[in-house]
């Protein structure tokens, strides 16, 4: 199985300020198609989760932004440039490359 | 717009068993793969299940595998998720989700499973 580590387990962001959360696989995720199956999804408190990034770096529809994916083979990022109040929950890393899909544990964002 | 709402979520003893259903709307159901995927209180999120369209091809996390079954009702636009043989660590709040464009694009609000005696 794919193992997927983010860091930080949490991060206390000052409003206003750049976040950053990595995640890195235990594998490659280039798939055989060439497409590298790694998306970023944000839950927060209290709701379902929703994705924010597919394929390292496309933002899904009505993504503000401020959040921006990057990344290559086993190694990829999260950034938002200004974090916002309604950005608190926790993000999650997953890959949709090889069967079984996994999620990274989650980082918490949180306000200072 | 898409939707998509689950229900079948109950308190079962362990060695019970479940179906979960979610029903979509506001997408050509039957063209798309389909996801389960689980929260445990306070945890984070595990995938579960993924059927294809047409139901070609279908995962299951080894966790589940042999006690848990996916399926779908194409004329009914339903997703389905029978469990069988629950366990204690099956508890979780169950989430349907799609693969429109992108994996995991949309999600139910999910349903929650307890077993417990």
């Amino acid at each position: 199985d794919i193992v997927m580590t983010q860091t930080p387990p949490s991060s206390p962001v000052t409003l206003g300020q750049p976040a950053s959360i990595s995640c890195r696989s235990s594998q490659s995720l280039v798939h055989s198609d060439g497409t590298t199956y790694l998306s970023w999804l944000q839950q927060r408190p209290g709701q379902p989760p929703r994705l924010l990034i597919s394929e390292i770096s496309k933002r899904f529809s009505g993504v503000p932004d401020r959040f921006s994916g990057s990344g290559a083979g086993t190694d990829f990022t999260l950034k938002i440039s200004r974090v916002e109040a309604e950005d608190v929950g926790v993000y999650y890393c997953m890959q949709a490359t090889d069967f079984p899909w996994t999620f990274g544990q989650g980082t918490r964002v949180e306000i200072k | 717009e898409v939707q998509l709402l689950e229900s079948g979520g109950a308190l079962v003893q362990p060695g019970g068993s479940l179906r979960l259903s979610c029903s979509v709307s506001g997408f050509t159901f039957s063209s798309y793969t389909m996801n389960w995927v689980r929260q445990a209180s306070g945890k984070g999120l595990e995938w579960v299940s993924t059927i294809s369209d047409r139901s070609t091809n279908t995962h299951y996390a080894d966790s589940v595998k042999g006690r848990f079954t996916i399926s779908r009702d194409d004329s009914e636009n339903i997703l389905y998720l029978h469990m069988n043989s629950l366990r204690v660590e099956d508890a979780a709040i169950y989430y349907c989700s799609t693969r429109i464009r992108d994996h995991f694009d949309y999600w139910g609000q999910g349903t929650l499973v307890t077993v417990s005696s």
